[in-house]
């Protein structure tokens, strides 16, 4: 079966680094896609991985292990503006998603 | 920077009603595709689409539904008889050939009455 998992929600303070996990089992996987999602907004591309490693973007970094169906999304330097839900989506076949449920992400002054 | 354009931003149908979800992906995309979120719960994928022709879709996406590219530049999605659980918001995405991440349209959100 297609199966992504990820915290339901997590809450970090404005500054700080925040580490969201996802594993996922996904057949003919491609690669591995984060999104950001603004309540009633659509999602927006931050970052992705084909190949094992971290992938550095700014103030996000996400990072892949094929062999463990594990990825993070790393945020650092947390502002307010991040509160939103972070979804990890798998891709396979014809590059569709599968999502996860997403994580809801407060950031505190 | 290029977008993904969806009309009408929401749609008030009664159920039965056939509807028509309206998308201009960016022009130098290839791929497009069609996803829906019904509220709550996560993105869920309906269908991709390619060299005019649908390439995958999911067992959501049955008889009721259809996807055409009329004139090479719409990307048109079809309800034909809306139930009360097509209520959702609807994104429409395309991407290059690359495997570079997709662009969202803002979506339509779709209220079956």
């Amino acid at each position: 079966g297609q199966n992504i998992d990820q915290p339901t929600e997590m809450t970090a303070t404005e500054g700080a680094i925040v580490q969201i996990n996802c594993t996922y089992q996904t057949s003919g996987f491609n690669g591995l896609f984060w999104y950001q999602q603004h309540a009633g907004e659509a999602p927006t591309f931050l970052s992705y991985n084909v190949l094992d490693g971290l992938e550095e973007k700014g103030r996000f970094s996400s990072f892949l292990s094929r062999s463990k169906g594990y990825s993070y999304l790393l945020l650092k330097e947390l502002q307010m503006k991040d509160s939103a839900s972070y979804l990890c989506a798998a891709t396979s076949g014809t590059y569709k998603y599968i999502f996860g449920t997403g994580t809801r992400l407060k950031v505190l002054a | 920077e290029p977008e993904v354009t969806q009309t009408p931003s929401h749609q008030v149908t009664q159920m039965g009603q056939e509807v028509i979800l309206r998308c201009v992906p960016i022009s130098n995309h290839l791929y497009f595709y069609w996803y829906r979120q019904i509220l709550g719960q996560k993105v869920e994928f309906l269908v991709s689409f390619y060299n005019n022709e649908i390439s995958e879709k999911s067992e959501i996406f049955d008889d009721q539904f259809s996807v055409e590219r009329p004139d090479g530049s719409n990307f048109t999605l079809k309800i034909r008889s809306t139930k009360l659980e097509d209520s959702a918001m609807y994104f429409c995405a395309s991407r290059t050939d690359s495997l570079y991440g997709y662009t969202f349209g803002s979506g339509t959100r779709l209220t079956v009455v």
